[in-house]
């Protein structure tokens, strides 16, 4: 089982181009959650999917950013039109089931894409 | 809204001491409370989950404990190692998973 896989590593972009993010779950998981780590500052959710459903998006800005979750293939996070200030650590996790209808609920993380934006 | 504390901000201990991390949260409609550890660079391992009808859990020389009523948790990590030096981040689980800031220790040799 190789865990959540998140891809690219590491993303330089200049500003105005545009980020695209992967997260390949866990084997058997349906769920997956984005999170944004700033320097110095702690996990911010942005968005919880499942399969070709966007669940929970209150944590995504309004404009530039969008998130998908297909029937096959990775989760996408994608960036238009970047700025400085989306560099950020973008880190994905995955859960087998729905948290709010199971009694325990592990969240295993990525090891996070680093977005670097000149 | 959740949202989740924890003090201190920064820790530096001797090895070998005992020492307490401390988790606050608002909400006390949490579902679970899971602590993770992060390395400089890297990303989380999850440490210790508590879900919400237990208190306490351990794992080697970590326990952790959740107090729903007071909208607390702590880590205690005995005998701390140079090894053990990481951010340590609590995060409550309600409807999505809230994390705190972190607690950024470092254990001296």
């Amino acid at each position: 089982n190789a865990g959540v896989m998140q891809n690219p590593r590491h993303l330089v972009r200049r500003r105005g181009q545009e980020a695209r993010l992967r997260c390949s779950p866990m084997k058997g998981h349906s769920h997956v959650y984005w999170y944004r780590q700033l320097p110095e500052e702690g996990l911010k959710f942005m968005v919880y999917l499942q399969k070709e459903n966007i669940i929970d998006e209150s944590g995504m800005p309004k404009e530039r950013f969008s998130a998908e979750f297909p029937k096959e293939g990775p989760s996408i996070l994608r960036i238009q039109q970047v700025v400085r200030g989306d560099s950020a650590a973008y880190f994905c996790a995955s859960s087998p089931r729905d948290p709010l209808n199971s009694g325990a609920n592990v969240l295993t993380f990525g090891a996070g894409s680093r977005l670097t934006v000149l | 809204k959740q949202e989740v504390t924890q003090i201190p901000a920064a820790l530096s201990v001797p090895e070998g001491e005992n020492l307490v991390l401390n988790c606050s949260f608002t909400d006390s409609a949490i579902y679970n409370l899971q602590w993770f550890r992060q390395d400089p660079g890297k990303g989380l391992t999850s440490l210790l989950l508590i879900q919400s009808s237990q208190r306490e859990q351990t794992s080697g020389r970590l326990n952790a404990s959740l107090d729903k009523s007071s909208g607390r948790s702590t880590l205690y990590i005995a005998a701390s190692q140079p090894g053990d030096s990481a951010t340590y981040l609590c995060a409550g689980f309600g409807n999505k998973l809230v994390f705190g800031a972190g607690t950024i220790l470092r254990v001296k040799s």
